[in-house]
């Protein structure tokens, strides 16, 4: 079993949509949590940081962690053809540099609004 | 404030040529990885450091060599390229203001061995 398990798609909704995206895990050590965005040929970028369970809001996006269920989602609402990307999950068992720190990745979904 | 910067951005070698690939940080972290990206594998790490005068090998460290020059350059060595070693790669670094594992990207490079 991988550490991170993540759908890859690909996820086709239409403009204004609800899209939940999900990441599961099995290392009960990861506390720290994080949602990357990565448009075609860039690099990943930052989109939500959250650490230990519970939600966290930042404008059109909630993460949700469940560390019971080693659950966790990014919901994105009233989903914009500019939220077409891949959506990488990442997460961590410790806070500073070294390999308790580095980062797990999902292998990432792919999302796709339509106008 | 540039962030992370690598060079080159496209790269096209022959088996058994080597290169290195550049990266640079303008935010004062003090650690850096690198990352390589293929389809359906998602984001590997090759190496990092944790921080100046250190390195350790990732997941996938097999054909590749790093130097950790100063604070902000970490640079990766391919010393005999192969066509397995085709990928985007990827340079990040973190540890600055804010979590400090929260890690920030560069562009990528993307590598094609002949």
């Amino acid at each position: 079993q991988k550490e991170v398990e993540q759908d890859p798609g690909p996820l086709s909704v239409p403009e204004g949509a609800i899209v939940s995206l999900n990441c599961t895990y099995s290392n009960s050590a990861f506390q720290y949590f994080m949602w990357y965005r990565q448009y075609s040929r860039k690099g990943p970028e930052l989109l939500m940081y959250t650490y230990s369970s519970g939600n966290k809001e930042d404008g059109r996006f909630t993460a949700q962690v469940d560390k019971s269920s080693k659950y966790i989602s990014l919901f994105i609402r009233d989903s914009q053809p500019s939220d077409s990307a891949t959506y990488l999950c990442a997460m961590s068992a410790g806070y500073y540099g070294g390999s308790q720190g580095n980062l797990i990745f999902g292998k990432g979904t792919k999302l796709s609004v339509k106008p | 404030n540039a962030g992370v910067t690598q060079t080159p951005k496209f790269q096209v070698l022959k088996t058994g040529q080597s290169m290195t690939l550049q990266c640079a940080q303008d935010m004062n972290h003090n650690s850096m990885y690198w990352y390589r990206q293929d389809p359906g594998m998602g984001l590997r790490l090759i190496y990092y450091s944790a921080s100046e005068g250190t390195t350790d090998k990732g997941e996938v460290p097999n054909g590749y060599n790093v130097s950790r020059l100063n604070k902000r350059e970490f640079s990766l060595r391919l010393e005999s390229a192969a066509p397995s070693q085709t990928s985007v790669y990827f340079c990040a670094s973190s540890g600055g203001g804010g979590a400090l594992n929260t890690q920030y990207f560069g562009p990528g490079t993307r590598l094609t061995v002949l």
